[in-house]
């Protein structure tokens, strides 16, 4: 079965310092998909990046970046120069491959980080 | 560009009413989700479609929970005799079938059981 672990519940920071958020995943698949996506107050999912399990490069998108760690199951995600903005609960997810298809299949989710940054 | 939309985003019902929600994806995808997501949690999967063929669906989905999407277009999701327990926000998402990987959420539909 696969699982998807968030260990920190909430973090507080105060504007412009950069902050990591943790994920660890478990699966028994040797071809799987990791994700990261935004959840704002509005509700509303934003996808943030994916990462296939055979590709260990890390990723930098302007002030976010992804740590992709494969020898210890681990996918975290740090934001540099936090801002107000960034206010919001991260969630890390796993997906499967489907056989024959060569797609992802349905999303697990941790339960979420709520990041809250503050002036 | 049409993101994934959903009707209605709030949805108040007593115990025991039947209540349908649906779900219009992006056009070009062919994949459509169903997940739901209660306070504090990550949402879970319930089900999903590949064009109108119903793929796979959770242990979470009990008898009165039904899905369907009947033209590979839009989905629509009903709850039967609504428990309190139902109470959620449910949400859909689409992706592109081969090919496609990331899921595209809507709004969510919340609903609240009395």
């Amino acid at each position: 079965a696969q699982k998807v672990t968030q260990a920190q519940t909430e973090i507080s920071v105060v504007e412009k310092e950069d902050v990591t958020l943790d994920c660890v995943y478990e699966t028994r698949d040797t071809t799987y998909y990791l994700f990261w996506y935004k959840q704002p107050p509005s509700g509303e999912l934003v996808f943030l990046i994916r990462r296939n399990s055979f590709d260990e490069q890390n990723e930098i998108s302007g002030r976010y970046s992804w740590n992709f760690q494969k020898s210890t199951s681990s996918f975290n995600f740090t934001i540099t120069a936090s801002q107000v903005v960034d206010s919001a609960v991260y969630f890390c997810a796993l997906s499967e491959k489907v056989i024959n298809t060569g797609t992802a299949s349905k999303l697990t989710f941790g339960t979420g980080t709520r990041l809250q940054v503050t002036l | 560009d049409t993101g994934v939309s959903q009707n209605p985003r709030h949805k108040i019902t007593k115990r025991g009413q039947n209540v349908t929600f649906r779900c219009d994806p992006i056009s070009e995808h062919n994949r459509l989700y169903w997940y739901r997501q209660t306070l504090g949690q990550g949402p879970e999967f319930l089900t999903y479609f590949q064009n109108e063929a119903q793929l796979e669906k959770s242990r979470l989905l009990s008898d009165r929970f039904s899905a369907e999407r009947p033209k590979g277009s839009f989905s629509t999701l009903e709850i039967q005799r609504t428990e309190q327990g139902d109470s959620a926000m449910y949400l859909c998402a689409s992706s592109l079938g081969r090919g496609g990987f990331e899921q595209f959420f809507g709004p969510g539909t919340r609903l609240t059981v009395l």
